[in-house]
Parts: structure tokens; C-alpha cells; sequence
């Protein structure tokens, strides 16, 4: 357990849906952020919230949209997604611990769309 | 554009041998430097990160920087089958919320 919690673990998704992804963390850490893994490509930095505001958006389509109402937890909010958005939708939080900021993950949401 | 690079992989250790696994990247201006594990379905857990030239050790594990040669390595000593996983090198921008940039990670077996 590394205090950072998500939920679903699994979701199954039709093309026409909207669904949310939720994120939250117990660490009292002051910075959030989505990632997408997908297979045999590096983890990708989606979004960054560092103190409830938005201060990356790594040209992500705007069919993912992400929601940080306080700096506990984070949404990933989903709609009309494509075949190809299917992967592990992993969070995560971090703050400064000496000379680095340590990021922890979340168990990830493993995200199928049909 | 920034990059880390790492050899997918597989590398093959029997148990009780030092695995060592390497990363390279390209911005020069990086400050910190990461090692994660990840098991196969699971997320990446941290290891230990460095941000001085040299070595650094945790237990079994040993991280150590280059910045010369912009290389970074993570050495496990008495490798157990439970460490088989996919250990992923991450590099910290220097920007005001620190991200990081990922490697395609480097698969590790241990045999018994």
C-alpha cells in the first residue's frame, strides 16, 4: 500500500460511454498526475495538478478530461473514447523528500474499450 | 525531445548472481533519478532514487550515477526469483513540478 488509492481496478467501456476514473491519496502530498501505460511504450505523463491547478496537459485529447477539487484527490473524467485508449491508467502523488520529489503510484485502473 | 533508454530485455540471472541494469538520457540538466518495480499487472513501486554522482545503497540494491557519461544503473546483489519484474528508470525534470520522464523499463529474470 503506498496511500494512494483508485478506483475502479477494471473498467469495460463502450465507445458512447462516460465514465470517471478516481484517484486519492493520503500521503498529504501537494501535486497529482495521470499517466497512461500501454504496451511495450513508456509510461506517458497525461496531466499534472501541484496545489489543486492544472500546470500540464501533455497534448492529450480533449475526450479525457481531468478534475482536481482539492489537492486529495484527482479525477479522470471519460467520454467517447476510442479502441485505442484501452491501457492502465495509472496516478500518482508526490512531494519533496530531501533533494527529490518522490511519485508514488496507485494501483492503476485497467480501462477496456469496446 | 528528452529521452531515457533502456534495454528491454530480457535479462537472465540465476538466483544469488548481481543483475545489473542500466539507463541512459539525454537531458544533461536532470537532477534526479528513479527506479521502480513492476510486477507484471501491478504498478510501479519506487525503489530508491539517487541525485549525487556515485553510488548509493539500500539493502540488496545499488543505484549509481554518472552524470559525465549520463548513465544510471541499478545493481541487485543475491538476486532472488521474487525480484523478476520489469524495473523502469526515471528521470526528474528540473521544472517546478518535477516531472518524470520514463524508460520503457528493462525486464529482469531470476531463475532458481
Amino acid at each position: 500500500e503506498t496511500g494512494v488509492t483508485q478506483t475502479p481496478r477494471h473498467l469495460v467501456m463502450g465507445m458512447t460511454n462516460k465514465k470517471s476514473l478516481k484517484c486519492e491519496q493520503h500521503l498529504g502530498h501537494n501535486a497529482m498526475y495521470w499517466y497512461k501505460q500501454s504496451a511495450k511504450k513508456p509510461l506517458e505523463l497525461m496531466f499534472v495538478y501541484s496545489l489543486e491547478e492544472r500546470v500540464e496537459n501533455n497534448s492529450v485529447p480533449s475526450r479525457f478530461s481531468p478534475e482536481c477539487p482539492n489537492s486529495s484527490h484527482l479525477f479522470l473524467h471519460l467520454h467517447t473514447l476510442q479502441p485505442e485508449d484501452s491501457a492502465l491508467y495509472l496516478c500518482a502523488s508526490s512531494a519533496k523528500m530531501g533533494q527529490a520529489y518522490e511519485q508514488y503510484f496507485g494501483p492503476g485502473t485497467r480501462l477496456t474499450v469496446t | 525531445q528528452k529521452e531515457v533508454e533502456q534495454n528491454s530485455g530480457p535479462l537472465s540471472v540465476p538466483e544469488g548472481a548481481i543483475a545489473s541494469l542500466n539507463c541512459t538520457y539525454s537531458d544533461r540538466g536532470s537532477q534526479s533519478f528513479f527506479w521502480y518495480r513492476q510486477y507484471s499487472g501491478k504498478s510501479p513501486e519506487l525503489i530508491m532514487f539517487i541525485y549525487s554522482n556515485g553510488d548509493k545503497e539500500d539493502g540488496r540494491f545499488t543505484a549509481q550515477l554518472n552524470k559525465a557519461s549520463q548513465y544510471v544503473s541499478l545493481l541487485i546483489r543475491d538476486s532472488q526469483p521474487s525480484d523478476s519484474a520489469t524495473y523502469l528508470c526515471a528521470v526528474q525534470e528540473n521544472t517546478g513540478f518535477q516531472k518524470l520522464v520514463f524508460g520503457t523499463g528493462t525486464r529482469l529474470l531470476v531463475s532458481p
